[in-house]
């Protein structure tokens, strides 16, 4: 069984660029989650996908989008950079929608200079 | 909204120390209850969950009892190894709803 992979491991981009971020589902997943975490913080809530459509959303600007595609995978789309967006951003999956347990990926660390 | 406060760190113990790591929460329904474990350069690991009050989870020698009359879920072990270190986040997840929301972390390092 394969778990949640990420790509790229890390990025670096500067300031007012637009980056995209790529995450695989666990084998059997259908719901992805997305968080972003700030150095020394705790993980907070992007928003989440099920089946293809957004199903929840954190306390995050229009400038965070999302796509997930037929195979369950998903995309982090992050327009007009800021420092502030400089962070660890991590992947979930579950098995379906609300469900308890999220299987989390290793992260895309992004730098924006 | 929803919050989960656990005790500032980080936390530095001798190998085969007792370890106790408090997490209080805040929060409107009956949400599960998490621990997890980021060794660094990682994501994120579920340690141990508890779906309802009074319910222990326990996984690697550590457990953690669901306590509502107190909105507490503190990590416990009795005896701690150096592959121990890493940091460990509080999490709950109402019952409808989508999101994990964690505390801040707490760094435990384990010396030899």
């Amino acid at each position: 069984e394969t778990g949640v992979t990420q790509s790229p491991t890390h990025l670096i981009k500067t300031r007012g660029q637009q980056v995209t971020l790529r995450c695989s589902s666990q084998s059997g997943h259908n719901t992805v989650s997305w968080y972003q975490q700030a150095l020394g913080q705790g993980p907070q809530f992007i928003f989440q996908y099920y089946r293809e459509e957004e199903n929840g959303r954190g306390n995050f600007p229009p400038r965070f989008s999302g796509l997930q595609f037929p195979n369950y995978s998903s995309e982090l789309n992050v327009n007009a950079l800021e420092l502030d967006d400089s962070a660890l951003y991590l992947c979930a999956s579950s098995q379906q929608q609300g469900a308890n347990e999220q299987f989390f990926g290793p992260g895309t660390r992004l730098t924006v200079l | 909204g929803d919050s989960v406060t656990q005790m500032e760190g980080p936390v530095t113990l001798s190998e085969e120390a007792f370890l106790t790591i408090n997490c209080t929460y805040t929060a409107t329904g009956y949400p599960s209850l998490f621990w997890y474990v980021q060794y660094p350069g990682e994501g994120l690991q579920l340690l141990l969950k508890a779906t309802k009050a009074d319910d222990k989870g326990s996984n690697k020698g550590f457990e953690a009892t669901y306590r509502k009359e107190t909105t507490s879920f503190h990590l416990e072990k009795g005896s701690v190894q150096v592959s121990d270190s890493a940091v460990y986040f509080c999490a709950l997840k109402e019952t409808s709803g989508s999101r994990l929301t964690f505390g801040e972390g707490t760094q435990l390092t384990v010396n030899p």
